[in-house]
């Protein structure tokens, strides 16, 4: 079993600029979910992927997107850079229960963005 | 999503029983208990969960107070690789057209030390 894997592990941008981070899910898993997780903090939920649509999405601004693909891979764009963007990202997947608070989610190990 | 109370750190030794203690007085009928954990450089973990019963696993213990207001996650016996920041998280699951999605809400967690 494949577990959850990020691209890429480190990443540095400079202001302005978009990036594009990637997700592949653990095998068998239909749902994604983002996090961003600044230095010392724990993570905050960006938005959750289902069926290859947006389903829920945390206090983000516009320019954070994102795409699930029929395979169930993700990726999140974020456009116009700021320096408050540097953090871990982190994907997480799960296999949908008909109950969505029982449901564990497994957690790739993160791509870290710097912001310079 | 119900907010939940946890010490900033806590301290054991290798081989010793340790107690993480969780405060979750607004707790809902329908919340589940969630227990992560976040090794360094890595991803959240998913360790245990529950309703109302306590719970077992291979990783660790869960047991939930009779009112609900409080849980505890127990690891019997503490190794160096179980230092990490363990983050207790009530899992809510919102209704969006029809379908549910549950968000991990990650409050600062406890950051325990393993003494060897």
């Amino acid at each position: 079993e494949t577990g959850v894997t990020q691209s890429p592990t480190h990443l540095i941008k400079t202001r302005g600029q978009q990036v594009t981070l990637r997700c592949s899910s653990q095998s068998g898993h239909n749902t994604v979910s983002w996090y961003q997780q600044a230095l010392g903090q724990g993570p905050q939920f960006i938005f959750q992927y289902y069926r290859e649509e947006e389903n829920g999405r945390g206090n983000f601004p516009p320019r954070f997107s994102g795409l699930q693909f029929p395979n169930y891979s993700s990726e999140l764009n974020v456009n116009a850079l700021e320096l408050d963007d540097s953090a871990l990202y982190l994907c997480a997947s799960s296999l949908r229960p008909r109950l969505a608070r029982a449901d564990t989610q497994y957690f790739g190990p993160g791509t870290r963005l710097t912001v310079l | 999503d119900a907010k939940t109370t946890q010490p900033n750190s806590m301290e054991s030794n290798e081989e010793e029983p340790v107690h993480l203690p969780c405060n979750h007085s607004t707790i809902s009928g329908t919340d589940y208990i969630h227990w992560y954990r976040q090794l360094p450089s890595q991803g959240p973990e998913y360790v245990i969960h529950g309703l109302t019963s306590n719970v077992n696993n291979r990783m660790a213990s869960l047991a939930i107070a009779e009112d609900r207001k409080s849980s505890t996650l127990i690891l019997h016996r503490a190794t160096l690789r179980d230092a990490a920041v363990y983050y207790c998280i009530l899992r809510d699951g919102v209704d969006a057209g029809g379908t549910s999605y549950g968000k991990l809400t990650f409050g600062q967690g406890t950051i325990l030390t393993v003494h060897p």
